[in-house]
C-alpha cells in the first residue's frame, strides 16, 4: 500500500515571495506518477502539475516547480512569486502506473497555504 | 466543453436514510472514480468504475455501491448513513485510453457536500 505524508498543516507567505511545500511518500512500486492538486475555497480540485517517476527532469508550469528526489521518496511544491489567487489547500498525490486506464489517487493530509497581501 | 457535473450541490439528510449522489463526467471520458473527503482531510478513494463495471474499490463498507450507466455518467449510493459519513464527495473523470491526450489526468468536480444529522 502506498502511504503519502504532508508535514505542514498550514503555510503562510506575504505576496511575491517564494514558498515550497513538502510531501514524502512511501511505495514499493517503480512505476508511478506523483501530483500537486490545488482546492481552493470553492472546493474544486485542480491539478497543479505531474510528475512521472521515470522521469529526471523536475516538472515545471509557469510558477510552479517540483524538486523530485526519488531516492529519497520526495516530492516537494515550490511556487514562485506568489500572488494571491494562490490561496488553497494543497494536496500530494500518488498514483501506481498502469497500461489500463487510471489507478487510485492516495492523497497527502493537505497544507493549507495563505498568501498575505 | 462542460467539466465534470456533480448534483446535488448540499444534503442534509438523518441517520439510517439513503442517499443517491450524481456525477456526469468531462466530455469524452468513460471512467469515473468517487472520493469521500471528511473536514480538514484528503479525499479517500471508494471506487472506480469503467464499462459499467465496478473496477476498483478502496476501503469502504458495502453500504456504499454505485452504478454506471450507458453516457458514462455515475451514481453513488450510501445507505444506513451514519453521522460519520458527513463529508464532501468528490467526482472525478479520465479516459481509460492509457494514451489518451490528456494522459492519466483525473478532473474533479465540484463535489458534493453531504450532512448527516
Amino acid at each position: 500500500a502506498q502511504t503519502v505524508t504532508q508535514s505542514q498543516p498550514e503555510m503562510s507567505v506575504q505576496e511575491a515571495e517564494t514558498v515550497t511545500l513538502s510531501c514524502t511518500y512511501d511505495t514499493s512500486e517503480s512505476n508511478y506518477y506523483l501530483f500537486w492538486y490545488k482546492q481552493p475555497p470553492s472546493r474544486q480540485m485542480i491539478l497543479v502539475i505531474r510528475q512521472e517517476a521515470y522521469k529526471q527532469q523536475n516538472a515545471t508550469e509557469n510558477r510552479f516547480s517540483v524538486n523530485f528526489q526519488k531516492a529519497a521518496k520526495s516530492f516537494s511544491l515550490k511556487i514562485s512569486d506568489s500572488q494571491l489567487g494562490d490561496t488553497a489547500m494543497y494536496f500530494c498525490a500518488f498514483e501506481r502506473g498502469s497500461n489500463f486506464g487510471n489507478e487510485k489517487l492516495t492523497f497527502g493530509t493537505g497544507t493549507r497555504l495563505t498568501i498575505i497581501p | 466543453d462542460a467539466g465534470v457535473t456533480q448534483s446535488p450541490t448540499h444534503l442534509i439528510k438523518t441517520r439510517g436514510q439513503q442517499v443517491t449522489l450524481r456525477c456526469s463526467p468531462k466530455s469524452g471520458h468513460d471512467t469515473v472514480s468517487w472520493y469521500q473527503q471528511a473536514l480538514g482531510q484528503g479525499p479517500q478513494f471508494i471506487f472506480q468504475y469503467y464499462e459499467e463495471e465496478e473496477r476498483q474499490r478502496g476501503n469502504f463498507p458495502d453500504r456504499f455501491s454505485g452504478h454506471q450507466f450507458p453516457n458514462y455518467s455515475s451514481e453513488l449510493n450510501v445507505n444506513a448513513l451514519l453521522l460519520g459519513d458527513s463529508a464532501l464527495y468528490l467526482c472525478a473523470s479520465s479516459s481509460g485510453l492509457a494514451l489518451a491526450p490528456e494522459g492519466n489526468e483525473q478532473f474533479f468536480g465540484p463535489g458534493t457536500r453531504l450532512t448527516v444529522l
